[in-house]
């Protein structure tokens, strides 16, 4: 299957720091990416839609100016995570689409963010 | 509000026997189905996918996709220890992001 790479797996920080996560498809190009974030014994939700060139698209309820996406070329999006704060820890994971017409998620590794 | 439910379990199967995983969906909109198995701490892992009705076997996994009841399974026959896992069930329209059910956490006992 298609690999996508995230970096780093796992981060501390100080609250009120910010913090970016690297989302990088090694195999393939990916004109879409998204990115979820998961809390611990719950399902995945999704926080955005990247799209490569143009600005990102945001789930209902997620803060666009918190959680910046940057989706500069077809084989990197970036998640920068602003001012976080301890609320913010979570696992964040994202994804890219290998093949259109299927439409399966392949999935980086994740990044676990603890914010003090 | 699209949701997929699953039962969070745990599903208790011992070892060689055959698990059960059932998955409902409420979007009739939507077109594909996954499942996904996650270990804890680790990032999601597709096991198949499925997107007409009727079953589709890949090794010791089937998937079962019922569209006019909205429901889909995953059955895993010789179940192993390192099965042990949470499977998460989720569906899509084309083109669209995934959305994800709880996932169900299955321990298979040696």
């Amino acid at each position: 299957g298609a690999v996508v790479s995230q970096h780093p797996s796992w981060v501390i920080c100080k609250s009120g720091t910010s913090v970016k996560i690297e989302c990088r498809s090694l195999d393939f190009q990916a004109t879409t990416m998204f990115w979820y974030r998961q809390f611990p014994k719950q399902s995945l939700m999704l926080m955005a839609t990247s799209n490569e060139g143009s600005k990102a698209t945001y789930e209902q309820g997620v803060e666009k100016d918190k959680f910046l996406i940057n989706h500069a070329s077809l084989t990197l999006s970036t998640l920068t995570v602003t001012s976080a704060h301890p609320e913010d820890s979570s696992f964040y994971i994202c994804s890219a689409r290998g093949h259109p017409g299927t439409g399966e998620l392949f999935f980086g590794e994740g990044s676990r963010l603890t914010v003090l | 509000q699209k949701e997929v439910e699953q039962n969070s379990g745990p599903l208790s199967v011992p070892e060689g026997a055959i698990a059960s995983l059932n998955c409902t969906y409420s979007d009739r909109g939507s077109q594909s189905f996954f499942w996904y198995r996650q270990y804890s701490g680790k990032s999601p892992e597709l096991i198949m996918f499925i997107y007409s009705n009727g079953d589709k076997e890949d090794g010791r996994f089937t998937a079962q996709l019922n569209k006019a009841s909205q429901y889909v399974s995953l059955l895993i026959r010789d179940s192993q220890p390192s099965d042990s896992a949470t499977y998460l069930c989720a569906s899509s329209m084309h083109g669209y992001a995934l959305n994800f059910g709880k996932g169900t956490s299955l321990l298979v006992t040696p």
